[in-house]
Order: C-alpha cells, then sequence, then structure tokens
C-alpha cells in the first residue's frame, strides 16, 4: 500500500517568512496530493491540491509542488501569519483506489511573532 | 460549497454502551463517505469506507462488528460504537466525496469519551 513521510514533524518560524513541508511518497500510482490544515479540536480543512499532472499550483500565499519522478511533494507558505499556526497533513490518493487517502505524520508549524 | 457536518461534536459514554455518530454533507451528493480515527498528535488513521447503498469495506484490523457504518443517503453517514470501552476514545472524523472527484471534505470531528 502507499506510505506517506512528512518532515518536519515541527516548524517554527518568525512572522513574515516562509514555510516549507516536505513528503515523499511511494506507490507511483498516486495521482492526487491534497494538503490540510487542522486546528486544535477540529476536521482537517483542504487548503490546496495537486494532480499529477501538474507540476506546480499557487494560491495567494500558499503553493504546492510536484515532482513525479522522484516522488515528492512539498507545501510552500510565503509572508506567515499567526494564523498560520496549525498541524498540516499531506496526502496522497490514487483514483484506481478507491480515492483513498494516505496521510503523512503531520508538521506542527508555530509561527512567532 | 462542499459543508460536512457532525453530530455530535462531543460525547462521554459509559464503557458497555453504544453510541451514534452521524456525518451529513449539506451541500452536496455524497456518494462516498470515509470514515477516520485520530488519536492525540497522531495522523489521521482510515477505518472504513462506505458507498451509499452499499456495505461499508473496512480497513485491516478495524472489526467491523463493533464499528456499525450505515450510508442509507447521498447525504446521511453514521458510526455506531457499539459496547464501547475506554480505548475506543478517539476523535472521529468523517470525510465526503463525490462521484468522480477526487477531493474529500471533512466534519469538525466527534469526540468520544468513554468513562
Amino acid at each position: 500500500g502507499e506510505n506517506v513521510e512528512q518532515h518536519p514533524s515541527t516548524l517554527s518560524v518568525q512572522e513574515g517568512d516562509s514555510a516549507v513541508i516536505k513528503c515523499t511518497y511511494s506507490d507511483s500510482a498516486s495521482n492526487y496530493f491534497p494538503w490540510y490544515k487542522q486546528e486544535l479540536g477540529k476536521g482537517p480543512q483542504l487548503i490546496i491540491d495537486i494532480r499529477s499532472n501538474v507540476g506546480e499550483k499557487k494560491d495567494q500565499r500558499i503553493a504546492v509542488t510536484l515532482n513525479k519522478t522522484a516522488k515528492h511533494f512539498s507545501l510552500h507558505i510565503t509572508e506567515t501569519q499567526p494564523e498560520d499556526s496549525a498541524v498540516y497533513f499531506c496526502a496522497a490518493s490514487a483514483t484506481g483506489g478507491g480515492n483513498k487517502l494516505t496521510f503523512g505524520t503531520g508538521t506542527q508549524l508555530k509561527v512567532e511573532l | 460549497g462542499a459543508v460536512v457536518s457532525q453530530h455530535p461534536s462531543w460525547v462521554i459514554c459509559k464503557s458497555g454502551t453504544s453510541v451514534k455518530i452521524e456525518c451529513r454533507s449539506l451541500d452536496f451528493q455524497a456518494t462516498t463517505m470515509f470514515w477516520y480515527r485520530q488519536f492525540p498528535k497522531q495522523s489521521l488513521m482510515l477505518m472504513a469506507t462506505s458507498n451509499e447503498g452499499s456495505k461499508a469495506t473496512y480497513e485491516q484490523g478495524v472489526e467491523k462488528d463493533k464499528f456499525l457504518i450505515n450510508h442509507a443517503s447521498l447525504t446521511l453517514s453514521t458510526l455506531t460504537v457499539t459496547s464501547a470501552h475506554p480505548e475506543d476514545s478517539s476523535f472521529y472524523i468523517c470525510s465526503a466525496t463525490t462521484s468522480g472527484r477526487s477531493e474529500q471534505y471533512f466534519g469538525p470531528g466527534t469526540r468520544l469519551t468513554v468513562t
């Protein structure tokens, strides 16, 4: 089955700096890679996703890059703000696998003033 | 759009009793719903996949007789934890998607505490 690794497990940045979270996956059949933000006591919120036919996608301060050859994808947050503090999860799924998501282990992002 | 709700948001029950959690898609038809369990400071673990009108498919290691899942309509799925024990205490989260789409939209979660 799919295995998704995520690094780092914790990340502390100063407000205004950039944050980068990296994930690798094992199943070459995976073709959908979403990123979720989870605040304490709440469900995950989809913040951006990318499909295997695209190398990069950007939405305001958030961007995701995908390297299919190396089987890794990354989340980039620029101009970080205190409200960006949360746990971020990457995930991967394959259309042929019933779209079941395999999640990474999560990254606790703390944006300090 | 793509709003998923869960009820209750938190529940406390006594050991040996059963508790039902509802998951609803409010503004779209959810042909498939997923149920996850999340322990503190851990990732989400998929428990089962349910397709409307079909029996749920459980992940390896998840007891289907203990975690009963029903997906009787395109907007509602329920998870019943039967004969709950303290080790079942966890954060249960559902997600929903629609046919042909990859995106899963998550509910706010239900905190279950078994005393």
